[in-house]
């Protein structure tokens, strides 16, 4: 069975600064790879995914994430953060083809003060 | 817009008195998921219909039941609430392994 393992549980930062949630995942075989963002009071949403190619990938509100398959990780970035950017992020492994099978991680809940 | 539509929102139970939480769709998505999330933890996957073909977790208990009468709509069955069972329930759905579309989630207090 996979699981995942997000590095952070809370992240408090200053506007502007520089974000990056740790993500590692153990799976033997090829998984696709998500991150879901939970901003207060709203349902989870999809923030960017990864299935194959380029393993920089690009998602909403400027974030970004890159996977690296030998260290088996797939962390997110963003080089500037803003104050509507506080929220809870979550990754999410599915193994390619195998629908029912996500496995999410316990979240990191970002704050960010103005 | 298309969307996941979870009813009701807030559900109160009595304990072990029978609740049926609600979730539809109007994607046209194929597999449809129940979460259970505690505060502070990540969604725990229950259980999830791809088509009409019913997948069970090997630690769900027995106490929750799933209903999928047809592709839009999905019915979570809690037998007997405990205590424990009060979370967050969250619905999704996907076309196969792609991104999941999350409801805005039904809160379970029991009394």
């Amino acid at each position: 069975a996979q699981s995942v393992s997000q590095h952070n549980h809370h992240v408090i930062l200053s506007e502007a600064a520089s974000l990056e949630l740790g993500c590692n995942y153990s799976y033997g075989g090829t998984v696709n790879l998500f991150w879901y963002v939970q901003y207060p009071g709203q349902h989870l949403q999809l923030l960017l995914k990864y299935f194959s190619g380029d393993p920089l990938v690009k998602g909403i509100k400027g974030f970004e994430a890159e996977f690296i398959k030998s260290k088996f990780s797939f962390n997110l970035r963003k080089p500037s953060v803003q104050w509507s950017d506080t929220a809870e992020y979550f990754c999410a492994v599915t193994p390619s083809g195998n629908a029912g099978k996500s496995t999410f991680g316990d979240g990191t809940t970002l704050t960010v003060k103005p | 817009d298309a969307m996941v539509i979870q009813n009701p929102r807030y559900q109160v139970t009595q304990f072990g008195k029978p609740v049926t939480l609600s979730c539809s769709q109007t994607l046209n998505h194929n597999v449809m998921y129940w979460y259970q999330q505690k505060s502070s933890q990540a969604p725990k996957l229950l259980f999830h219909y791809y088509d009409k073909d019913f997948n069970n977790e090997a630690d769900t208990p027995d106490n929750f039941q799933s209903r999928r009468p047809n592709t839009s709509f999905c019915f979570l069955d809690i037998r007997s609430p405990g205590l424990g069972d009060a979370a967050m329930y969250l619905c999704a759905t996907s076309k196969t392994s792609y991104e999941q579309y999350f409801g805005p989630g039904t809160r379970l207090t029991v009394t």
